[in-house]
């Protein structure tokens, strides 16, 4: 079956890198995605993706996908306070509609 | 151009009781999903309508229920509420049905 897991809570320094990791245990996910969720509101899309890749960059973060083993990863380059949040991976494996979610990873960025 | 809006934000319901509640999706999205949100944990699908036709149904029970209308919005429809439906409703569009989801800010459900 479907499972998505996160460790629960992350804690970095302002400036420095963050990795949040994710495993997933359906072979056949065909995209992989990573939201942001702030306190009391909806989720943010802010990267995805395709099966088929190992590596995708958009300015601050970067996506490593080990199909083999698979795990996800989320790096965030310069981290700063405003990327306090809860950063959820998720799994779709037929329809984009319907995806899978972790538990969520809380990041608290500190001064 | 505006994202997904959901109403109302907040609401509180006794148990035994119904409640609807209302999505618009992204101009020109043609899909709507919904999924729950519980405290402390990812979100979990509940249906996806494409073309006012349900296309997909997460593990929830009857009581739960959905319709899309001529113009893409949705309303999700929970009857004889109980404690445990208590979450935040989380309301995505995405342009067909299988394209990336784009959610709104969600309805927070309380149940008393």
């Amino acid at each position: 079956g479907e499972d998505v897991e996160q460790s629960l809570f992350l804690s970095v320094r302002e400036g420095d890198s963050s990795v949040i990791n994710c495993t997933y245990t359906d072979s056949s996910s065909t995209y992989l995605y990573w939201y942001k969720q702030e306190p009391g509101a909806g989720l943010q899309l802010l990267t995805y993706i395709f099966s088929n890749m190992d590596m995708k960059q958009d300015q601050r973060l970067t996506v490593l996908l080990n199909k083999k083993d698979k795990h996800l990863s989320l790096r965030i380059a310069d981290t700063q306070t405003g990327d306090s949040a809860i950063y959820f991976c998720a799994e779709s494996t037929g329809t984009a509609s319907k995806l899978t979610f972790g538990t969520g990873t809380r990041l608290q960025v500190t001064l | 151009d505006a994202g997904v809006t959901q109403s109302p934000t907040h609401l509180i319901k006794t148990r035994g009781q119904h409640v609807t509640l209302r999505c618009s999706p992204i101009s020109g999205h043609k899909s709507v999903s919904w999924y729950q949100q519980v405290l402390g944990q990812g979100p979990q699908f509940i249906f996806q309508y494409y073309e006012k036709e349900e296309r997909g149904r997460g593990n929830f029970p009857d009581r739960f229920s959905a319709r899309q209308f001529p113009n893409y919005s949705s309303e999700l429809n929970v009857n004889a509420l109980l404690l445990g439906d208590s979450a935040l409703y989380l309301c995505a569009s995405s342009l067909d049905r299988d394209r990336t989801l784009y959610f709104g800010p969600g309805t927070r459900l309380t149940v008393t």
